[in-house]
């Protein structure tokens, strides 16, 4: 069955440290995948997407992931976490629909 | 540009009561989802519908309909609120699911129902 999995419910670092959020997809072929955010109380908003290409996509906030197809992930980066990272992040696919993982999330220790 | 508006934000029901939740897009999209989102499961989708006139159902369609009369409006009723259907929706579009792909969310609508 298609799926995306964040093995990660919850993920606690300082800021200023680096950040690497874990996602593994499911799919017979290679999907479209994206990486979203949710701050508190707002709706999902989308940090970058990788359809095809270049392997390594940047996005909005310093984020980048890698989409690597031999371990099916696209983890998403960052160096250096802000205080304003803190939130819950979501990993998505496209098969004939979106698919959203469960989530993981963010908090930032001063 | 207004992009995705749900109303209302905040809503409390009674078992049985029946409401409706509204959604507008001002992107002309053709592709709109109802989600609902509840702690640790992530995101499920309850109906989409891929233009006007056409609906379809997603993982958890149970409890709910939809309809789809023009591009801009997709409203999700709730027809006898159950307190399983505590939860927060959030409504979505896109121009479509292999174009750009990228989904555009309203602010969300949490519901409680007692």
């Amino acid at each position: 069955a298609q799926s995306v999995t964040q093995p990660d419910i919850h993920i606690t670092v300082s800021e200023g440290a680096s950040l690497e959020l874990r996602c593994n997809y499911s799919y017979g072929a290679t999907p479209y995948l994206f990486w979203y955010v949710q701050s508190p109380g707002q709706g999902l908003q989308l940090l970058l997407k990788y359809f095809s290409g270049d392997t390594l996509v940047q996005g909005i906030k310093g984020f980048e992931a890698e989409f690597k197809r031999s371990q099916s992930s696209f983890n998403l980066r960052k160096p250096s976490v802000h205080w304003s990272d803190a939130a819950e992040y979501f990993c998505a696919y496209t098969g004939n629909q979106f698919y959203f993982g469960t989530g993981t999330s963010l908090t930032v220790i001063p | 540009n207004a992009g995705v508006t749900q109303t209302p934000k905040f809503r409390i029901l009674k078992i049985g009561q029946s409401m409706t939740l509204q959604c507008a897009q001002d992107m002309n999209h053709n592709y709109m989802y109802w989600y609902r989102q509840d702690p640790g499961m992530g995101l499920k989708l309850i109906y989409y519908s891929v233009g006007a006139g056409i609906t379809d159902k997603g993982e958890v369609p149970n409890g709910y309909n939809v309809s789809r009369s023009t591009t801009e409006d997709f409203p999700l009723r709730l027809e006898l609120a159950a307190p399983s259907q505590t939860s927060v929706y959030f409504c979505a579009s896109s121009y479509s699911v292999s174009n750009t792909g990228e989904l555009f969310f309203g602010e969300g609508s949490r519901l409680t129902v007692l």
